[in-house]
């Protein structure tokens, strides 16, 4: 079977680094994405890792380890704003689809 | 900028009835997705389309069919509504190569009722 693994909440203060993990299982693997979703709006492409490493892009950063089916997205100066649910989904052997963990919620405290 | 337009962001039905949420892109996207989001357990892919006319099974098929008469409109049908489908539904396209990042809807939250 198919499936990602998240952890469902987590909680920081503003300004503070915050690292998110996710590990899969699929049948394929062609690349790990990241999104967000603000309460009430639709999810956002935030990075994406087709190969092992990290990804830089701004605040966010993203890490890739093929040979452990793992990755992480890295959240550093948090703002209250990036209180969201992040979702990693990984883009699988069969066609173009996708498969996307259950999302972790941020919390960003004051 | 990317636009993916879902016709209803709220829609009540009542059981049995038959239900049809659409989906237009204007971005020439050949990959068009139809997901259903509920607390815990992430987007779970209904259907994917790669091609006009063409349409592929995700992990949740079940209860729900789909039509890509043009390239730029994907459609979920719900033939007959049951309260288990009461969810929230997200369109997404993408482009077939690079990033294939994908572009979300606003999504309709459907009661069946």
């Amino acid at each position: 079977g198919q499936s990602l693994e998240q952890p469902s909440e987590v909680t920081a203060v503003e300004g503070a680094i915050v690292q998110i993990n996710c590990t899969y299982q699929t049948s394929g693997f062609y690349g790990l994405s990241w999104y967000q979703q603000h309460d009430g709006g639709a999810p956002t492409f935030l990075s994406y890792n087709g190969l092992d490493g990290l990804e830089e892009t701004g605040r966010f950063s993203s890490f890739l380890s093929r040979s452990d089916s793992y990755g992480y997205l890295l959240l550093q100066e948090l703002q209250m704003k990036d209180s969201a649910s992040y979702f990693c989904a990984v883009r699988d052997n069969y066609g173009q689809n996708f498969v996307f963990g259950p999302g972790t919620r941020l919390s960003v405290l004051p | 900028d990317v636009k993916v337009t879902q016709s209803s962001r709220y829609l009540v039905k009542r059981t049995g009835e038959k239900v049809f949420l659409e989906c237009v892109q204007d971005m020439d996207h050949e990959n068009m997705f139809w997901y259903r989001q509920d607390p815990g357990l992430g987007l779970r892919l209904i259907y994917f389309s790669y091609d006009v006319k063409m349409k592929e099974k995700g992990d949740i098929p079940e209860g729900y069919s789909v039509s890509r008469e043009k390239k730029e409109r994907f459609s979920l049908i719900l033939e007959s509504a049951s309260t288990n489908q009461t969810s929230m539904y997200l369109c997404a396209s993408s482009l077939p190569s690079g990033k294939n990042i994908q572009y979300f809807g606003a999504g309709t939250r459907l009661s069946v009722l």
